[in-house]
């Protein structure tokens, strides 16, 4: 089965910094990869994708992510954070396998954000 | 775009009482996924179901019980309710394509409390 680790629970950073966060899964294989974001008391929101194909994806809200094989890492990088970017993000994984598209999440990263 | 929709947003119950939750999908959706988000934890899957039959069974407790109806809205029914079942439960729903991941789309959410 796959899992996923996200190895900071809490990153402060102020407002304009670069923000990264970092992902790595377990899996047999090249999963689907993740990154989701949610606001005190709301919802999933996806932020970005990897599927396949190119390794650095753009997601919304000016996040990329970049795949690397090598580590089973999938971190999440913001340029420039805004005050608006504190929330708790989460990296998640499905399976490359038919009738299996449940998806597993990391234990989540919460950022706040400084002025 | 019309979105997934979970009803209540929020439900209080006792314990020892019983709670459902309902989901509708995006129009043309056939697949429903429920995940259990527990107070500071990351969400984790209970269960799927795709055209009306369970597709998947992960960590759902035998006290809880799901279907998925013709018009392929979802009800997560939960009897005899312990406090540790308080959480934020997510639907997500998804269209199934052969050959592809089928990517989820989440709901809002359900907070239930039991008190």
């Amino acid at each position: 089965a796959q899992s996923v680790t996200q190895p900071d629970i809490h990153i402060t950073v102020s407002e304009g910094a670069s923000l990264e966060l970092r992902c790595n899964y377990s899996y047999g294989a090249t999963p689907y990869l993740f990154w989701y974001v949610q606001s005190p008391g709301q919802g999933l929101q996806l932020l970005l994708k990897y599927f396949s194909g190119d390794t650095l994806v753009q997601g919304i809200k000016g996040f990329e992510a970049e795949f690397k094989r090598s580590q089973s890492s999938f971190n999440l990088r913001k340029p420039s954070v805004h005050w608006s970017d504190a929330a708790e993000y989460f990296c998640a994984v499905g399976a490359r396998r038919s009738n299996d598209y449940k998806l597993s999440f990391g234990a989540g990263t919460t950022v706040t954000v400084r002025a | 775009a019309a979105g997934v929709i979970q009803s209540p947003r929020h439900l209080i119950k006792e314990k020892r009482e019983t709670a459902t939750l309902k989901c509708y999908p995006i129009p043309r959706h056939d697949t429903v996924y429920w995940y259990q988000q527990g107070p500071g934890q990351d969400p984790q899957f209970l269960i799927s179901f795709y055209e009306k039959m369970q597709s998947d069974k992960g960590s759902i407790p035998d006290r809880f019980s799901a279907q998925q109806f013709s018009d392929y809205h979802s009800e997560l029914n939960m009897s005899s309710l312990e406090l540790g079942d308080s959480a934020l439960y997510f639907c997500a729903s998804s269209r199934f394509t052969s050959g592809t991941y089928n990517e989820q789309f989440f709901g809002p959410g359900t907070r239930l409390t039991v008190l």
